[in-house]
């Protein structure tokens, strides 16, 4: 069984479109992010949902909008993309541990869009 | 806030030999630090993180140091192998704020 999984794996899409990336744990985790990993390789985290609330909200654009429909998923959407939008996106999710920490946190597969 | 920096960016060591990933950290509340190793087109995987509460912490071929005075944290490879090669991501929380900050990033080669 997939821990973490997300769809699609690859997107190629027009500058101006709109798309959305799922993701979907099966681990009962109750905190999910998603990150963005350039061709530089730098993970940035990008949003980070605790039990469907918004905790982290990093600075990016706001065509950029997460939506959690329960504990289990987190999509996001991403409005009027540009070229620097290219990356691959990374959904992941952890259970907090007694002292607050992240705890492991387990990433799904990524998801490659590719903005042309 | 809180910054990780992390060195060296590429380290290439011929297989059998060790390596040593080093990352420094700037808030000393910070308390957790793990190690996550991605191959090429994979995710992001943790292989071994330390609480501030200790100062070693080994798994096998790898180990982590951490030096809270100094403020800096170590990975630490034995006998290299082929299947080490990736990038090796350092991490530094301090909890309750539930974010992880993340060093740069080290890509490990290992020549044959």
């Amino acid at each position: 069984d997939t821990a973490v999984s997300q769809t699609p794996k690859y997107l190629v899409t027009q500058m101006g479109n709109d798309k959305s990336i799922k993701c979907e744990q099966n681990l009962g985790h109750d905190t999910m992010y998603w990150y963005k990993q350039d061709s530089k390789k730098f993970l940035k985290i990008m949003f980070s949902y605790n039990n469907k609330e918004l905790i982290i909200n990093e600075t990016v654009p706001n065509r950029f909008s997460p939506k959690s429909p329960d504990k289990a998923h987190l999509n996001l959407h991403i409005n009027s993309l540009e070229l620097g939008d290219s990356a691959v996106y990374f959904c992941a999710s952890s259970r907090l541990d007694g002292t607050l920490n992240t705890g492991e946190l387990f990433f799904g597969e990524g998801s490659r869009l590719t903005v042309l | 806030g809180e910054n990780v920096e992390q060195h060296p960016s590429t380290l290439s060591v011929q297989e059998g030999d060790s390596a040593v990933i080093k990352c420094t950290y700037s808030d000393s509340a910070s308390n957790y630090f793990p190690w996550y190793k991605q191959e090429l087109g994979k995710r992001p995987q943790l292989i071994i993180d330390i609480r501030s509460n200790v100062g070693e912490k080994k798994d096998q071929r790898i180990a982590v140091t951490l030096n809270k005075t100094a403020k800096h944290f170590s990975l630490h490879i034995t006998e290299t192998q082929p299947e080490d090669s990736a990038v090796y991501f350092c991490a530094a929380s301090r909890g309750s704020n539930y974010q992880l900050i993340w060093g740069a990033g080290t890509k490990l080669i290992i020549k044959p």
